[in-house]
């Protein structure tokens, strides 16, 4: 079957830094995504991960583990600014137009 | 123009009423996706056109009817919805239809049926 896993809430201070991560079980794997939702509003995107190693663009870094169906996002100089729902999406190899969605995880950031 | 828009931001209707959803991208992407979103759930993917043809059905209801008229529009025409429609509605669009980069979203309807 198809599972990916986050943790649900996550609490951090500003100004310090927070890795959030993402665990998946896909029958294919062709890329994963990272997604900012802040409430009420539309996912935004955040980072794509196809090849083993870190993306770093700015304050977030994204790290990928094919081996071990693993990833994390990490947030730096957090700012209240960043909490939000963070969405890791794994593009399914068998269709590519398909995501297959985590839960998010709620991050707070206080001050 | 990186934006994808989407009309209308609210819509309430009862559960007799047609109405539509209209979504639109100015970025030359050839793929379009319709999702459904609850409270604190990831979206949930509906429909999918690559090239204005649907390419995707994730056994929707035919309550919901998408419709692509051209490459930088897509519709979601509803009728007869119930009140467990009632979802935050989002359209996408990517560059290319075999699954290419990020899908760009757009702000959403929040769709309230009474």
């Amino acid at each position: 079957g198809q599972n990916i896993d986050q943790p649900t809430e996550m609490t951090a201070t500003e100004g310090a830094i927070v890795q959030i991560n993402c665990t998946y079980q896909t029958s294919g794997f062709n890329g994963l995504f990272w997604y900012q939702q802040h409430a009420g509003e539309a996912p935004t995107f955040l980072s794509y991960n196809v090849l083993d190693g870190l993306e770093e663009k700015g304050r977030f870094s994204s790290f990928l583990s094919r081996s071990k169906g693993y990833s994390y996002l990490l947030l730096k100089e957090l700012q209240m600014k960043d909490s939000a729902s963070y969405l890791c999406a794994v593009r399914d190899a068998g269709n590519n137009r398909k995501l297959i969605w985590g839960l998010g995880t709620s991050l707070a950031v206080n001050p | 123009d990186t934006e994808v828009t989407q009309t209308p931001k609210h819509l309430v209707m009862g559960m007799t009423n047609k109405k539509s959803l209209k979504c639109e991208q100015h970025m030359g992407h050839r793929a379009m996706y319709w999702y459904k979103q609850k409270a604190k759930k990831p979206p949930e993917l509906m429909f999918v056109y690559s090239y204005e043809k649907l390419s995707i059905n994730e056994s929707v209801p035919s309550r919901f009817s998408p419709e692509c008229p051209n490459s930088s529009l897509l519709n979601l025409h509803l009728h007869a919805l119930q009140p467990e429609d009632s979802a935050l509605y989002l359209c996408a669009s990517s560059q290319d239809p075999s699954g290419g980069l990020e899908q760009y979203f757009g702000p959403g309807t929040r769709l309230t049926v009474t």
